[in-house]
């Protein structure tokens, strides 16, 4: 569900390391989850989907890993740069028009 | 290639003031259409979103409507501005159920 009252989780990492950004989704019958990307002040932007039927999905150095029975979204980023540096969303969708976001992760890459 | 418009960009309102924010899509026909607002540091809040002309789902009881007056075109509202309507509303259209959304470069409201 949504989780909008709450203060965002932030994650630092090093130019150049690994990063994993996590989501835990409660609604068992959603089966599409995409992740955003959104920088400050502006929209928020698509990165990656993958629909209840994958359990990992690949882009160009994102890939994304769906845990159906614990509920759970994962980001990966490899070889983080500075320009990755943003609020990172989870969003669910369940066969309805409506589409939810998680709370959200702050990432930070030091240089 | 579809695009979203929104604006303004940045709007500060007195308390008890009316209010109309707009957006619209382009290159695309039927189109979902939600708003959202963000409240500084926190995640998204769906308001409401609109399947078809003059269908709006409200999601979040409070001084804020919608309206979809045509097909691309979705307004959302209020007569009095309270304080806490203040934030980042985000305007974000999608081809359907699961499918991915995009959205405008959202407007920062300030209730004054």
């Amino acid at each position: 569900g949504e989780s909008v009252g709450l203060h965002l989780p932030t994650l630092s990492v090093q130019e150049g390391d690994n990063s994993i950004i996590n989501c835990a989704y409660s609604n068992s019958a959603s089966d599409y989850f995409i992740w955003y990307k959104q920088e400050s002040g502006k929209g928020p932007q698509f990165i990656i989907d993958i629909r209840s039927n994958m359990d990992k999905r690949q882009g160009q150095r994102v890939t994304v890993l769906l845990n159906k029975t614990v509920k759970h979204l994962s980001l990966q980023i490899a070889a983080t740069q500075p320009g990755d540096s943003a609020v990172y969303f989870c969003a669910e969708n369940n066969n309805n028009n409506d589409m939810r976001f998680g709370a959200g992760t702050r990432l930070t890459v030091k240089p | 290639s579809q695009t979203i418009h929104q604006w303004p960009a940045t709007l500060v309102q007195p308390v008890g003031s009316p209010l109309s924010l707009e957006c619209t899509v382009e290159g695309t026909s039927n189109p979902n259409l939600y708003w959202y607002r963000q409240a500084a540091g926190r995640g998204l809040q769906l308001l409401f979103y609109s399947v078809g002309i003059g269908q709006i789902s409200s999601e979040v009881p409070q001084n804020l409507s919608a309206s979809r007056p045509q097909d691309r075109q979705f307004i959302l509202s209020s007569k009095k501005l309270l304080l806490s309507d203040s934030g980042f509303y985000l305007c974000a259209w999608s081809k359907g159920e699961n499918t991915e959304a995009f959205f405008g470069q959202g407007t920062r409201l300030t209730v004054v």
